[in-house]
């Protein structure tokens, strides 16, 4: 059964760093053709796909967010991490990691002073 | 980055009907196009793959097709269940791109 769960902060003031986790089950990233992405969805509005590495490690961006953006995987393959630099009010959103097919639940970030 | 243009972005429909959401790709897509459907307050879950393929669990009164660079989602007698938002979603060259999404709401 495949599962994926995001973690992340709740809330953070801006110009920090949002750090993102997603611990999945079910497959492994080594699996050749595997990938995880991240998507975001502020609150009324539509999908915004972030980032993805997949089994080979190679990642990818959005470039409308390259610059502050981080994806990595850990050595086990059962998590995927994102990180955002310079956060600001328009990151506020629901985040959530995906294998597309499978999507966790999602986790609301807020960013606030 | 491709966009994709989906349409419409609210209806109505009894459960008689047929209903079609279409999403049009700025260019070829190669048939990468995905059907996902969220209800409120849940992420969104999948429909349709590759243009056409139901996926696992899904019922088929949904369906996919494609008509040059313009895709279609269909539903045939929708349940009262099948209310929510439906987005399309391009998976053909990143950065991946969704539609605006289209509100359903059965009467």
């Amino acid at each position: 059964q495949v599962t994926l769960k995001e973690s992340g902060p709740g809330m953070l003031q801006p110009s920090k760093t949002l750090s993102l986790t997603c611990s999945f089950s079910g497959f492994s990233l080594s699996t050749s053709g595997m990938v995880v992405s991240w998507i975001r969805q502020p609150s009324g509005k539509s999908l915004e796909w972030l980032a993805a590495i997949d089994w080979d490690g190679d990642k990818y961006y959005n470039p409308s967010l390259k610059s502050r953006l981080t994806v990595s995987k850990d050595t086990s393959n059962t998590q995927v991490f994102l990180k955002i630099t310079s956060v600001d009010i328009a990151d506020t959103a629901t985040y959530y990691c995906a294998r597309m097919d499978f999507w966790g639940p999602g986790t609301m970030v807020t960013v606030s002073s | 980055d491709i966009q994709m243009t989906q349409s419409p972005a609210s209806l109505s429909a009894s459960l008689e009907e047929i209903v079609t959401i279409t999403c049009k790709a700025s260019q070829g897509i190669d048939d990468y196009l995905s059907w996902y459907q969220q209800k409120p307050g849940k992420s969104p879950q999948l429909l349709i793959y590759d243009a056409t393929s139901l996926a696992d669990g899904v019922p088929s009164r949904f369906s996919g097709s494609r008509s040059g660079t313009q895709y279609s989602l269909k539903i045939s007698r929708p349940q009262v269940d099948d209310s929510g938002i439906y987005y399309c979603l391009q998976s053909y060259s990143t950065p991946y791109t969704f539609g605006a999404g289209t509100k359903l709401e059965l009467k």
